[in-house]
């Protein structure tokens, strides 16, 4: 069935260095890649997402980059600042607009 | 708008209890979702629904019931609490279409069951 993955589990980054988070999928018809972030005792919150037309996006200090051919996408986050630390879940939606979670991503930015 | 709105914010129920989540959205969405987040795990889908007099089961549903009267509500219902339930709970909202594919979350609500 439909899976995601996403690597790694934890990520700790000095701050003002960058983040890199990845996340593949298995449903070719997947078209649509939102990311959220999870702050504590909090829902989750889009960020950014790109779409399958789409190979980078960028909102000021986040990107996202899409490789459908190898059906991968990341979230790389520059400068990376205390505010950063967070759960952040990648996603793919696919057939009949169903969305399947990645497991999620624990970031530390260490001041 | 006031987006997705969740009651209660915290509830502790005994074992065999019963209890009601309720979940409202005003943006006039299709899609509604309901998760259970356990603590450091992922989303998990427990009932979603794509219009109003329609839903289906997702990932974990034993347990949990659910309704869809209306396009703004979408209650959850446990009717015999135990604590393999204790949980952080979840409504999500969603538009339908290339244009209107993202999930707003309400704030949650964090159910323990003793």
């Amino acid at each position: 069935g439909e899976n995601v993955e996403q690597h790694p589990s934890t990520l700790s980054v000095q701050e003002g260095d960058s983040a890199v988070i990845k996340c593949t999928y298995s449903d070719s018809a997947s078209n649509y890649f939102p990311w959220y972030k999870q702050e504590l005792g909090k829902g989750p919150q889009l960020i950014i997402d790109i779409r399958s037309n789409v190979g980078e996006k960028k909102d000021q200090r986040i990107a996202v980059t899409l490789n459908k051919t190898a059906k991968h996408f990341s979230l790389h986050i520059t400068e990376t600042q205390p505010e950063d630390s967070a759960v952040y879940f990648c996603a793919e939606v696919g057939s009949y607009d169903k969305v399947i979670f990645g497991p999620g991503t624990s970031l530390s930015v260490i001041p | 708008n006031a987006g997705v709105t969740q009651t209660p914010k915290f509830r502790i129920l005994k074992i065999g209890q019963s209890m009601t989540l309720q979940c409202t959205q005003d943006m006039n969405h299709n899609y509604m979702y309901w998760y259970r987040q356990d603590p450091g795990m992922g989303l998990k889908l427990i009932y979603y629904s794509v219009g109003a007099g329609i839903t289906d089961k997702g990932e974990v549903p034993n347990g949990y019931n659910v309704s869809r009267s209306t396009t703004e509500d979408f209650p959850l219902r446990l009717e015999l609490a135990a604590p393999s339930q204790t949980s952080v709970y979840f409504c999500a909202s969603q538009g339908a279409g290339w244009d209107t594919d993202t999930q707003y979350f309400g704030p949650g609500t964090r159910l323990t069951v003793l």
